[in-house]
């Protein structure tokens, strides 16, 4: 079962980007990676998935080293709406984790 | 239709009732997942379903009994519940295993 830790919280300021890495040690071969932002009183909402590499989408990227440890989303440009818990999630055939959760408070 | 709904929003039960939370999707996905979060933490795994046949169960107490009677509904069945027991429970749905979730809004579950 692939244990996660993240940051439990993070500041920056609007119009920065921000990296927050998920550590995975022991994540296994078929296990995908997908991150989450929750705002309180809802729901997780997707952000990005991958397995290796890099990936991109128009509100995100998400790099994955080759020994596929751990994740870092980047969030480019971030404002106050972003504002939000963040989690990153390890999921295979058997089992599913989530990480501890970042809190990111974005500041004017 | 991208939404995932659940009924009901908010349940405040005695630990000898019997009550069920329900959860619905349209999307035509074929994984439906059952999660408990406490405040401040992050959501916990309960039960997942695949093609309406439970996949994982996480050692989950049998106080709590998931159901899925066709592709587009889960239940869970709560009976003598614990005042422990008290959390957001949330359901999701993906297209199979390992694909983007969709979340509901929770149910937020009160037990006195």
């Amino acid at each position: 079962l692939a244990k996660t830790t993240q940051p439990i919280s993070m500041d920056s300021y609007e119009g920065q980007e921000v990296n927050i890495t998920c550590s995975h040690n022991n994540i296994a071969t078929n296990d995908y990676i997908t991150w989450y932002q929750q705002f309180p009183s809802q729901g997780p909402r997707f952000i990005i998935q991958g397995y290796k590499t890099k990936v991109t989408n128009e509100v995100a990227s998400l790099f994955i080293p080759a020994d596929r440890k751990s994740s870092t989303l980047s969030l480019p440009r971030v404002s106050l709406s972003d504002t939000a818990v963040y989690y990153c999630l390890v999921e295979g055939r058997r089992a599913l984790t989530f990480g501890s959760g970042t809190r990111l408070q974005v500041q004017p | 239709d991208t939404e995932v709904t659940q009924t009901p929003k908010h349940l405040v039960m005695g630990m000898t009732n019997k009550k069920s939370l329900k959860c619905e999707q349209h999307m035509g996905h074929r994984a439906m997942y059952w999660y408990k979060q406490k405040a401040k933490k992050p959501p916990e795994l309960m039960f997942v379903y695949s093609y309406e046949k439970l996949s994982i169960n996480e050692s989950v107490p049998s106080r709590f009994s998931p159901e899925c009677p066709n592709s587009s509904l889960l239940n869970l069945h709560l009976h003598a519940l614990q005042p422990e027991d008290s959390a957001l429970y949330l359901c999701a749905s993906s297209q199979n295993r390992g694909n983007e979730q969709y979340f509901g809004p929770g149910t937020r579950l009160t037990v006195t």
